[in-house]
């Protein structure tokens, strides 16, 4: 069977500091990834997807980038953490682009 | 507003009651899809529902799409404690996948 794994669960930052998250899928190959953030008491805002690796599509212009360096790896980074980044991170991967979407646990992430 | 509008916002039922939302958008479609989401947690996949499709069942889960109208509903049968979350619409559309805010359901006991 399939699992995804996020990770760390919770975070705090201060601002202007770098971030890394990681997310890594397991029992599946070459999965249509996406990263999303999700504003409290909201819906899911598309930030980055990627059909393969070092295949990334930006979303929404911003202070974050996307990288997948394995098939089953993707990471979402940023260089300097702005007070408007904090919020849940959702990874989640799929066998087809835009169909059935299976998500990991979520980070959340606090700029101080 | 957005495609994938959840309506209501809010809804709390009596444990046993069935519980209905709602979801519309704008433009044509090719697959929508609903998602649960318990406070603090990942997304759960319920249901997809092709355009081609006027009604799909999962358990005490029932989906009805009306293309003419733009909208899906979902059913919730028989609710349970554990049915108290937030459900999300999403609509699949000129390959990109729109999510709509979400219906938060409290089952009371």
């Amino acid at each position: 069977s399939q699992t995804i794994h996020q990770w760390p669960a919770t975070l705090v930052q201060p601002v202007g500091s770098p971030l890394s998250l990681e997310c890594t899928v397991e029992g599946t190959s070459n999965p249509n990834l996406y990263w999303y953030r999700q504003a409290a008491g909201r819906g899911l805002q598309l930030l980055f997807y990627s059909v393969g690796i070092g295949q990334i599509s930006s979303e929404v212009p911003q202070n974050l980038s996307a990288s997948r360096p394995q098939d089953r790896q993707f990471i979402l980074s940023s260089k300097k953490l702005l007070l408007s980044d904090s919020g849940f991170y959702l990874c989640a991967w799929s066998r087809d682009r835009w169909e059935t979407q299976y998500f990991g646990p979520g980070t959340r992430l606090l700029v101080l | 507003s957005q495609q994938g509008e959840e309506d209501p916002q809010a809804l709390s039922i009596q444990e046993g009651e069935n519980a209905t939302m709602n979801c519309s958008y704008k433009t044509s479609i090719n697959n929508l899809q609903w998602y649960r989401q318990n406070s603090g947690r990942g997304l759960v996949h319920l249901i997809l529902i092709r355009s081609n499709e006027r009604e799909k069942h999962s358990g005490r889960l029932r989906v009805t799409l009306d293309t003419s109208k733009k909208s899906s509903s979902l059913l919730i049968t028989a609710s349970r404690a554990a049915d108290t979350a937030s459900y999300f619409c999403a609509t699949n559309s000129n390959y990109q996948l729109i999510w709509g805010a979400g219906t938060k359901l409290i089952i009371k006991p």
